[in-house]
């Protein structure tokens, strides 16, 4: 099947910072991207879809100012939490559609101290 | 508005037993239907997928799963359960939406494999 990446795969920041989560569609052009939160023993929660060029949608009660979301490419897309704080500690997941089928990346930890 | 309610957050089997996972959905179109797994502090797998051809899907790891639409069902089957099987599975639909695909997942079943 079709591989996404993700990079990094754990991060650790301190309150106040901004961390970037890339995530990449390795073997096909993802035009459609979606970003994905996962807090422990929960689903998945949608947060935003990101289109190729142009600006990101993002789901009701997600901050577009906190979670900046940049598809330049049909092979990237990156998330960056702006001013994390420990709230924002959460496993994030992003996925590419290839072929009507969502394919996940492995994740990215992130924990705010 | 699309949805998918997953029986049960918690499913214990011994090794060799039946797995069965449930699944029931709503849709107000015809939908894609999906099952992911996902291994500890690890993004989620493709175990298989229903898109409106064979009602019966296999997937991978000897996992399948029947769609049945008179009653909105989607249940995740496994003859004989392995140790490996311990994971946690999601169930989730799909259905264009204004051009691109929105998928809803259920909240997902945690199999325990008992040797």
């Amino acid at each position: 099947g079709a591989v996404v990446s993700q990079h990094p795969s754990w991060v650790i920041c301190k309150s106040g910072t901004s961390v970037k989560i890339e995530c990449r569609s390795l073997d096909f052009q993802a035009t459609t991207m979606f970003w994905y939160r996962q807090f422990p023993k929960q689903s998945l929660m949608l947060m935003a879809t990101s289109n190729e060029g142009s600006k990101a949608t993002y789901e009701q009660g997600v901050e577009k100012d906190k979670f900046l979301i940049n598809h330049a490419s049909l092979t990237l897309s990156t998330l960056t939490v702006t001013s994390a704080h420990p709230e924002d500690s959460s496993f994030y997941i992003c996925s590419g559609v290839g072929l009507r089928v969502q394919y996940f990346g492995p994740g990215t930890r992130l924990t705010v101290l | 508005a699309q949805s998918v309610t997953q029986l049960g957050s918690h499913v214990s089997v011994s090794e060799g037993a039946l797995v069965l996972l449930r699944c029931n959905y709503s849709s107000s179109v015809p939908p894609y239907l999906f099952w992911y797994v996902q291994y500890p502090n690890q993004g989620l797998q493709l175990l298989l997928k229903y898109t409106s051809a064979a009602t019966l899907v296999k997937g991978i790891n000897g996992f399948e799963a029947e769609f049945k639409k008179s009653e909105t069902s989607f249940h995740l089957t496994k003859p004989s359960a392995h140790m490996s099987d311990a994971a946690e599975y999601f169930c989730a639909v799909i259905s264009p939406l204004g051009g691109y695909q929105k998928v809803t997942f259920g909240t997902g079943t945690k199999l325990q494999v008992i040797p």
